[in-house]
């Protein structure tokens, strides 16, 4: 069955940066974008941006434009997210994404199957 | 950005009730929306999209109606592994955006 495994928890300092993994099985690992969401403690999903795993391709939220970066490896599947100058706000959990959207028809990130997340707390 | 409004945040109800809950969008994205669930301490799961596919596996008693700006969730008959959050989320353009939730609780 499909399944994405992200890496396990982390505690990072202010300022810091933080890098979270995500091998995805079951599937052709080249035909469906990945994307990357944050969730705040009571919070809603945030989106963050994707990655095409196919040709590198990204496209980042304009909010963390500057301090993500997206990157993908065929062997493994696995796409990673690193986060830089990380601040306490930062503190959330961290997912991955399979997108099944059709784009041809105009959809965009529609995900039909998440990593378990990542905890990503950022403390001094 | 396109922003989603849920109504309401939070509800009560007693298993076997008709639930709705809505979700506003700040501009017309045609039936580019999506309904997910969310349970304490686990990833959303997809339930509906576009905006009354019923996500593979999803129960019969979910539905979703809408286009424009103005969709709904509906549970015809609220059972007791339904409670939970539920959030829409559009999928017209980058940047995504979720709307705030609507936390299902029992009565």
């Amino acid at each position: 069955q499909v399944q994405m495994v992200q890496s396990g928890a982390a505690v990072k300092k202010p300022g810091a940066s933080v890098k979270v993994s995500c091998t995805a099985s079951g599937y052709t690992f080249t035909s469906y974008y990945i994307h990357w969401l944050r969730q705040a403690p009571g919070q809603g999903p945030e989106w963050m941006g994707m990655i095409d795993p196919r040709g590198g391709g990204t496209t980042y939220s304009q909010k963390f434009q500057g301090r993500v970066t997206m990157t993908g490896d065929t062997s493994p599947s696995t796409v990673y997210m690193e986060f830089s100058s990380l601040r306490s706000d930062d503190t959330a959990v961290y997912y991955c994404a399979r997108d099944v959207a059709d784009n041809e028809n105009g959809y965009y990130g529609l995900f039909d199957c998440w990593g378990q997340g990542t905890l990503v707390t950022v403390s001094s | 950005d396109i922003q989603l409004t849920q109504s309401p945040s939070f509800l009560s109800a007693f298993v076997g009730d008709r639930v709705t809950i809505t979700c506003r969008a700040s501009q017309g994205i045609n039936s580019h929306l999506a309904w997910y669930q969310q349970k304490p301490g686990k990833a959303p799961k997809l339930l509906i999209y576009a905006p009354s596919t019923l996500q593979s596996g999803v129960p019969s008693r979910f539905s979703g109606s809408g286009s424009g700006t103005e969709f709904t969730l509906t549970i015809s008959s609220l059972q007791p592994e339904d409670f939970a959050t539920y959030y829409c989320q559009h999928l017209n353009s980058y940047p995504l955006t979720f709307g705030g939730g609507t936390k299902v609780e029992i009565k």
